[in-house]
C-alpha cells in the first residue's frame, strides 16, 4: 500500500503475555518512529529507528519493551509481561530524511489498538 | 524539559465560524521545532505544519492560518470559516532541531455541527 501499514488493527492479550506489534512504513522512508497513545498519558515517543539503528530509545518506559528493525523497512514492537498500564494504541511513523528536513512531515499509520485484561 | 499545553480540551462551533486553538510550548532550547497534527476518526496523524523558532513569520494556507508569538511562547492555530470535515483532534507539538522525538500536547477535540 502507499501509506504506513500497521498490524494488528486491534489486539486484546491477557496480563503477563508478550504481544509483538509490526510496522510496515512507506516504501523508502529510512526513518521509522514509535509512539504510544494512552488516556492517561497522551502521546508519548517511544523509539526512532535511522535505517536499522536507533539513535534514540530515550522513550521506551521500562526494559519490558523492546523494538527492532530489519532490513530498513519492517518493524516489530515487542512488549513482554504484559501489564493493564500497557494498555494503548501504538502509532508507527516513517519519514524519508530529505523530505523531513525540508519540511519535518512524518506519515502515520492507524495504529495497533492493545487492551491488557 | 519540554512541555506542550493545549488548554482547550474540547471546543464545538457551527459551520462556517473562525474557530482558534490555543498551543502554549515550554523548552530550554533556543533552536526549536513547533508542529501542527490533525488526527481524524481514522486515527492516523496527519501533518499540518512545522515552524522553526528563528521564523516568526504567519503562515496562511487555505482556511489555516498560524500565528507563532515566541514573547508568550504560544503558536496558536486558526480555522477560517469552519467546516464539519475539520472535525477531528488537533495537536500541537514541539521538538529540539537535535532530536527527533516530539513533544505533544494533549491534543483539542474541535467538532464543527452543520
Amino acid at each position: 500500500g502507499a501509506g504506513v501499514s500497521q498490524s494488528p488493527s486491534n489486539k486484546v492479550t491477557e496480563k503477563g503475555k508478550d504481544v509483538e506489534l509490526r510496522c510496515d512504513p512507506i516504501s523508502g522512508h529510512t526513518a521509522l518512529y514509535w509512539y504510544r497513545q494512552s488516556l492517561g498519558q497522551g502521546l508519548e515517543f517511544l523509539i526512532y529507528f535511522q535505517g536499522n539503528s536507533a539513535p534514540d530509545k530515550s522513550g521506551l518506559p521500562s526494559d519490558r519493551f523492546s523494538a527492532e528493525r530489519t532490513g530498513g523497512s519492517v518493524s516489530t514492537l515487542t512488549i513482554q509481561r504484559t501489564q493493564q498500564e500497557d494498555s494503548a494504541v501504538y502509532l508507527c511513523a516513517s519519514s524519508y530524511p530529505e523530505s523531513y528536513a525540508n519540511t519535518g512531515e512524518l506519515f502515520f499509520g492507524e495504529g495497533s489498538r492493545l487492551t491488557v485484561l | 524539559a519540554q512541555k506542550v499545553t493545549q488548554a482547550q480540551t474540547e471546543i464545538s462551533v457551527v459551520e462556517k465560524e473562525d474557530v482558534t486553538l490555543d498551543c502554549v510550548y515550554e523548552t530550554r532550547d533556543t533552536t526549536y521545532y513547533l508542529f501542527w497534527y490533525k488526527q481524524p476518526p481514522s486515527g492516523e496523524l496527519v501533518f499540518l505544519i512545522r515552524r522553526n523558532s528563528f521564523d516568526e513569520q504567519n503562515e496562511i494556507s487555505g482556511r489555516y492560518s498560524w500565528n507563532f508569538q515566541k514573547s508568550t511562547s504560544s503558536f496558536n492555530f486558526t480555522i477560517t470559516a469552519s467546516q464539519v470535515v475539520d472535525s477531528a483532534v488537533y495537536f500541537c507539538a514541539l521538538s529540539d532541531t537535535g532530536r527527533r522525538a516530539l513533544t505533544f500536547g494533549s491534543g483539542t477535540r474541535l467538532q464543527v455541527q452543520p
